[in-house]
């Protein structure tokens, strides 16, 4: 069982709203992911993290932010929610490259109404 | 461009019978080929990882080969049971930056029936 956590698992919230969805991991890994998945689809990637003070945007264009101030905490900050926003957010980390295991939260299903 | 294309899209068995699923890929240059389970609304769970020099890895039914020469990768799934109703995710990395980017394919959608 990987230990990363992601909070909230569900998440409804209004319009206009500004929300932060919650991803930590004690397994001391320095490379942190934020990936978007709409239902029957591939994982797009949004946002990277090398190590504390590092974050990238991914491939996928976000209107989120993350910021990575510790190594075990990688949270995803939208500073307001739109129905475009729908979608599920899924975190993961590794601790190096090629033949390393990348572990996934269980994700946070988010709804804007 | 590189991109992951699984094949089928949707998969209906019935239980205790065996399935392959099927992984193209074009990602380049190529550092490693995985394939995840995930259950609905949940995180994706690995069940093998195999490198270029590696053509086979079993996780118990779980059986992958990969050809690095044709660029395809097959998941093979024996005596199939009701909890592997899942998408079956097949995750290609490259070796041409330091994150070691992933590529997703889409998934196949697994409904094992009884």
């Amino acid at each position: 069982e990987a230990d990363i956590y992601q909070t909230p698992r569900y998440l409804v919230i209004g319009t206009g709203k500004k929300i932060t969805l919650e991803c930590s991991q004690t397994m001391g890994h320095d490379k942190m992911y934020w990936y978007q998945q709409d239902p029957g689809m591939e994982l797009h990637l949004i946002h990277y993290s090398y190590g504390v003070n590092s974050t990238e945007k991914g491939d996928l264009s976000s209107e989120s932010t993350v910021s990575r101030i510790r190594t075990e905490h990688f949270p995803l900050t939208l500073e307001s929610a739109r129905p475009s926003h729908t979608s599920q957010y899924l975190c993961a980390s590794s601790d190096g490259v090629g033949s390393t295991e990348a572990f996934f939260g269980q994700g946070t299903r988010l709804t804007v109404v | 461009k590189n991109q992951v294309e699984q094949s089928p899209q949707s998969l209906i068995i019935l239980e205790g019978k065996n399935c392959t699923l099927q992984c193209n890929y074009t990602v380049s240059p190529f550092s490693n080929l995985r394939w995840y389970k995930q259950d609905t609304g949940r995180g994706p769970v690995s069940l093998t990882i195999m490198t270029f020099s590696e053509n086979t890895k079993s996780n118990g039914r779980y059986t992958a080969t990969l050809d690095a020469d044709t660029k395809q990768s097959s998941l093979h799934i024996t005596a199939s049971q009701l909890s592997d109703s899942a998408s079956y995710i097949c995750v290609v990395s490259d070796r041409g930056s330091t994150l070691g980017r992933l590529y997703f394919g889409r998934g196949t959608q697994l409904t094992v029936w009884p």
